[in-house]
C-alpha cells in the first residue's frame, strides 16, 4: 500500500533488552515524526526528522531512546535498556513539506508499534 | 496543568444525536487547531483543519475555534455507528521550520450505539 508502514506490529520483550522499531514513510514525505501513545492517552512527541537529521528531537525521555534516517526515507527508532515504563504504541507519520497555514500540514500515521516489556 | 485538556470519556450517544467533543489549551502561540479521529489499533487520521480563529464545516462535522476563550470544539451531526472511535484534539504553534510538532488531547472515546 502507500500508506505509512511500521514494523514490527508488535514485539514483546524482557526488562533490560534491546528493540528496534522501523517505520517505511510515505514517498515523497520528507517529514517523519515518531509518537508515543500511552493506554488512554494522546500521541506525546518524540523526536521529528526533516529529510536525514533531526531537527527537533526534544522529546526523547532520555538518552536510552535514540532515532535514525540515514537515507532520509527509512526510519529506526533503538530503544536501549528497555524497563517497563517503555510499554506504549509507538506512531509513525510522515508529511510534506509545508507551504504556509493553507497547508494542513496534515501528518499521515501508521498503525503503530506495540511494545510490551516485561 | 497539560497544555492540552479534553473533556474525559467514554461518550455514549443514541444514533442520529448531535455530538459536542471539546478541549481546552493554555499555550496563547498555538495557531493550528486539528482534530483526529482514531479507530481501535488503528492509528489516527485527520478530520478537521483549522487555522487561527473561527468555524470550519464538512458534512456532518463543524470544527469551531475560540482563541479569546482558548476553547476548541467539534461537532458531529445525525452521529453513525461508524463515527464510534477515539476523537484526538491536537494543536501547533508557528514554526520556523517546515514541518509542524502537534501537541494532543488525550482523547474522547464516543460511542454511536445503533
Amino acid at each position: 500500500g502507500a500508506g505509512v508502514s511500521q514494523t514490527p506490529s508488535n514485539k514483546v520483550t524482557e526488562k533490560g533488552k534491546y528493540v528496534e522499531l522501523r517505520c517505511d514513510p510515505i514517498s515523497g514525505h520528507t517529514a517523519l515524526y515518531w509518537y508515543r501513545q500511552s493506554l488512554g492517552q494522546g500521541p506525546e512527541f518524540l523526536i521529528y526528522f526533516q529529510g536525514t537529521g533531526a531537527a527537533d528531537d526534544s522529546g526523547l525521555p532520555n538518552d536510552r531512546f535514540f532515532a535514525v534516517r540515514p537515507e532520509g526515507s527509512v526510519s529506526t527508532l533503538k530503544i536501549q535498556r528497555t524497563e517497563r515504563g517503555d510499554s506504549a504504541v509507538y506512531l509513525c507519520a510522515s508529511s510534506l513539506r509545508l507551504a504556509g497555514p493553507s497547508n494542513t500540514g496534515e501528518l499521515f500515521f501508521g498503525e503503530g508499534s506495540r511494545l510490551t516489556v516485561l | 496543568q497539560k497544555e492540552v485538556e479534553q473533556d474525559p470519556g467514554p461518550l455514549s450517544v443514541p444514533e442520529g444525536a448531535i455530538v459536542s467533543l471539546n478541549c481546552t489549551y493554555s499555550n496563547s502561540a498555538f495557531q493550528y487547531f486539528m482534530w483526529y479521529r482514531q479507530y481501535s489499533r488503528k492509528g489516527p487520521e485527520l478530520l478537521m483543519y483549522t487555522y487561527s480563529s473561527g468555524n470550519k464545516e464538512d458534512g456532518r462535522f463543524t470544527a469551531q475555534v475560540d482563541k479569546s476563550s482558548k476553547y476548541i470544539s467539534l461537532f458531529i451531526r445525525d452521529s453513525q455507528p461508524s463515527d464510534s472511535a477515539t476523537y484526538l484534539c491536537a494543536m501547533s504553534a508557528e514554526t520556523s521550520g517546515s514541518a509542524r510538532q502537534l501537541t494532543f488531547g488525550s482523547g474522547t472515546q464516543l460511542t454511536v450505539l445503533p
